[in-house]
């Protein structure tokens, strides 16, 4: 399975902190995307780096990508209670028809 | 969210009855999901389709079935609910050629089997 990993399951900030959160996943991809998803909503797509990119930006938002570790990073910077959400990452299956999806990180702002 | 529907929005049901989830897109696109989320197992993959009557397995298959007749409508059937079934399902899209690229999701339907 190239099922990505999330870590840490869950992450408590204040408002204005910047929160990482981290993804590792088992084989080579060809890309890996960031969403996000509000309490009873559906998965809202965040950011997608490709295996020949290090890092990108979007915002607040900043995605690393290390594809010799097979890992990745999402930095939020300036967190707020909007940010309040699961954020899981995504990676490609072996035949590229379809995207797994990690357990993800829960994270919590407040105020 | 890329015009996707999901019918119904929720649903309770009763052990040993069969149930259909419709998704319905309005953009064209060919590769269409249905994933279920369940605390502590994330999202995980049941069937999905990449065109009209062609579908394969994901993960947690068993159980379900899928039809795609229209491009812009997949059902998942259960044809006997469980139990274990209850749970968040969503469908989603993915936007490029293949299947690797950004996903837009439904809104989901809450299934409870009892």
């Amino acid at each position: 399975s190239q099922q990505g990993e999330e870590d840490p399951q869950a992450l408590s900030i204040q408002e204005g902190e910047n929160a990482t959160m981290n993804c590792s996943y088992k084989t080579s991809i060809n890309n890996l995307q960031w969403y996000r998803q509000n309490s009873g909503r559906g998965l809202v797509h965040l950011i997608l780096i490709r295996s020949n990119e290090r890092e990108k930006h979007s915002g607040r938002l900043r995605v690393t990508l290390d594809t010799s570790k097979k890992s990745s990073s999402l930095l939020i910077t300036a967190s707020r209670a909007a940010d309040t959400a699961s954020y899981f990452c995504a990676t490609p299956n072996q035949a590229g028809t379809a995207l797994i999806f990690g357990k993800g990180t829960t994270l919590s702002v407040s105020s | 969210d890329a015009g996707i529907t999901q019918s119904p929005r929720h649903k309770v049901t009763e052990t040993g009855t069969p149930v259909t989830l419709r998704c319905h897109q309005t953009e064209n696109h060919r590769y269409m999901y249905w994933y279920r989320q369940d605390p502590g197992h994330g999202l995980r993959l049941i069937h999905y389709s990449y065109g009209v009557k062609d579908t394969d397995k994901g993960e947690v298959s068993d159980g379900y079935s899928v039809s795609r007749s229209k491009t812009e409508d997949f059902l998942l059937t259960l044809e006997s609910a469980t139990s274990s079934q209850t749970s968040v399902y969503f469908c989603a899209i993915n936007q490029g050629a293949t299947g690797q690229e950004t996903q837009y999701f439904g809104p989901g339907t809450r299934l409870l089997v009892l």
